[in-house]
């Protein structure tokens, strides 16, 4: 199982931003997928995961106002969008996938995707 | 608490056992999850559950709980186990996943 993440980015404060993360080697509707994020020089923290056989998601507290995670199940391919950017989004967003039966493990992780929120 | 609280860095002697904790009340019901992470690269699981390793990961990593505080305990530690490493663990609504602040570990 390979996770490849889109590539990175810089976005204005205020903007929205999408990074994709495509499943390869794994029928996606078999797992959950989280998205984690680093801040730079900073420890790891969890944002949200997508079940894509029905679509239930489910957020962090802090972001859910403002996050969205959805997936195209014909392309293996999962989306989140962080929207109202702030410098301190600054980071690397991972994806993750997790097996229905340990749900909170996270067993393959995708590469990565710098985000930089810049004016 | 709804936290996990480590220890910022740890070091050990090349060859010597190192055990890197992590405490919160929720370790109480949930097992915690470790994982791996070098620089520039994404983490890597190295224990789940009780004390599983996944494929790849070398005998020398093992973990346990005792109460509180989880603990992942290396045995003869190599200069490449020298990384961060990242507790979790379900949040006392079991939906949601939190991190410990990471350890950062040096052999010397």
């Amino acid at each position: 199982v390979q996770l490849i993440q889109s590539g990175p980015e810089v976005k204005k404060p205020g903007a929205a931003m999408m990074v994709s993360c495509k499943v390869s080697g794994h029928i996606i509707n078999d797992n959950y997928i989280h998205w984690v994020r680093q801040a730079p020089g900073k420890g790891l923290e969890w944002m949200g995961l997508l079940d894509p056989e029905d679509g239930e998601t489910m957020y962090a507290e802090i972001f859910e106002d403002r996050l969205i995670i959805n997936a195209d199940t014909s392309t293996g391919t999962v989306f989140m969008e962080l929207s109202s950017l702030k410098s301190e989004d600054t980071a690397v967003y991972f994806c993750a996938l997790s097996t229905v039966a340990t749900r909170h493990i996270f067993d393959v992780w995708g590469q990565g995707t710098l985000v930089t929120v810049s004016p | 608490s709804s936290e996990l609280t480590q220890d910022p860095a740890v070091s050990v002697a090349l060859g010597q056992t190192v055990r890197i904790t992590c405490q919160g009340d929720n370790l109480r019901t949930y097992y915690a999850t470790w994982y791996q992470q070098k620089p520039g690269q994404a983490p890597l699981l190295v224990i789940s559950g009780q004390n599983n390793r996944p494929s790849g990961i070398p005998d020398r990593f093992s973990g346990s709980t005792s109460g509180n505080t989880a603990s992942l305990t290396i045995t003869g530690a190599q200069a490449a186990d020298e990384a961060d490493y990242y507790c979790t663990s379900r949040d006392s609504s079991g939906n949601s996943v939190m991190f410990g602040g990471g350890t950062a570990l040096t052999v010397l």
